[in-house]
């Protein structure tokens, strides 16, 4: 069982949807992020979160939206995406960095299909 | 910037047998943490050990253990009596406090035959 819960596991979305993913983290962490995960790619950090506040962008396009309503939650928003957007999406949670050390816990992620 | 290299895409190894999966980082800073993560096709990334820059003494874990040399910014993850369950893909990671951000390499995909 992890204490990082990612809904749905699988998507499949049209190039003009909307959709949502959801984290939800069990592990009273402050700090949440998301990252991509694309076939033959090193992990790419897409948006962190400290304490509700997003503290990194890392040059993300505008059709994926963060929002982050408290420290337990973080959803991704998306519309109007493209096929190379297809990748699993992973959420993680950590301690605040101001902490030693600042290991990540990782949800199950979504795997997303543009069609 | 930090950088995490894995140079192998792919490795195989016998049940019962050893493997080493390498890793190199780039860093200018003295103070930080690495990481070995496990990915296992139901794509629960988990982690396996844990080491402190500060800290001398290898980081062990069970059949899991690594061979950390600062000097030359080498982090390789030695798994032994290897199991059926240790198929996964496996990614360094390297962290430091007042960066808050995990940076990974690329992963090396093990698969251990019975």
């Amino acid at each position: 069982e992890t204490g990082v819960t990612q809904t749905p596991r699988h998507l499949v979305m049209g190039m003009t949807n909307k959709k949502s993913l959801k984290c939800e983290q069990h592990l009273g962490h402050n700090a949440m992020y998301w990252y991509k995960q694309s076939a033959k790619k090193p992990l790419e950090l897409m948006f962190v979160y400290n304490f509700k506040e997003q503290t990194e962008n890392n040059s993300v396009p505008s059709r994926f939206s963060p929002e982050c309503p408290n420290s337990s939650h973080l959803f991704l928003h998306l519309h109007t995406l493209q096929p190379e957007d297809s990748a699993l999406y992973l959420c993680a949670s950590s301690q605040d960095w101001g902490r030693r050390m600042v290991e990540a816990f990782f949800g199950q992620g979504t795997r997303l299909t543009v069609v | 910037a930090q950088t995490v290299t894995q140079s192998q895409p792919e490795m195989s190894v016998q049940e019962a047998e050893t493997v080493t999966l390498s890793c190199t980082y780039d860093t200018s800073e003295n103070n930080y943490y690495l990481f070995w993560y496990k990915q296992p096709p139901s794509r629960q990334m988990i982690l396996v050990i844990r080491q402190e820059a500060y800290k001398q003494q290898n980081a062990t874990e069970n059949r899991f253990s690594v061979n950390f040399q600062k000097a030359a910014k080498s982090f390789s993850l030695k798994i032994s009596d290897s199991q059926l369950g240790d198929t996964a893909m496996y990614f360094c990671a390297f962290n430091m406090p007042s960066y808050g951000k995990l940076t990974f390499g690329q992963g090396t995909i093990l698969t251990v035959h019975p």
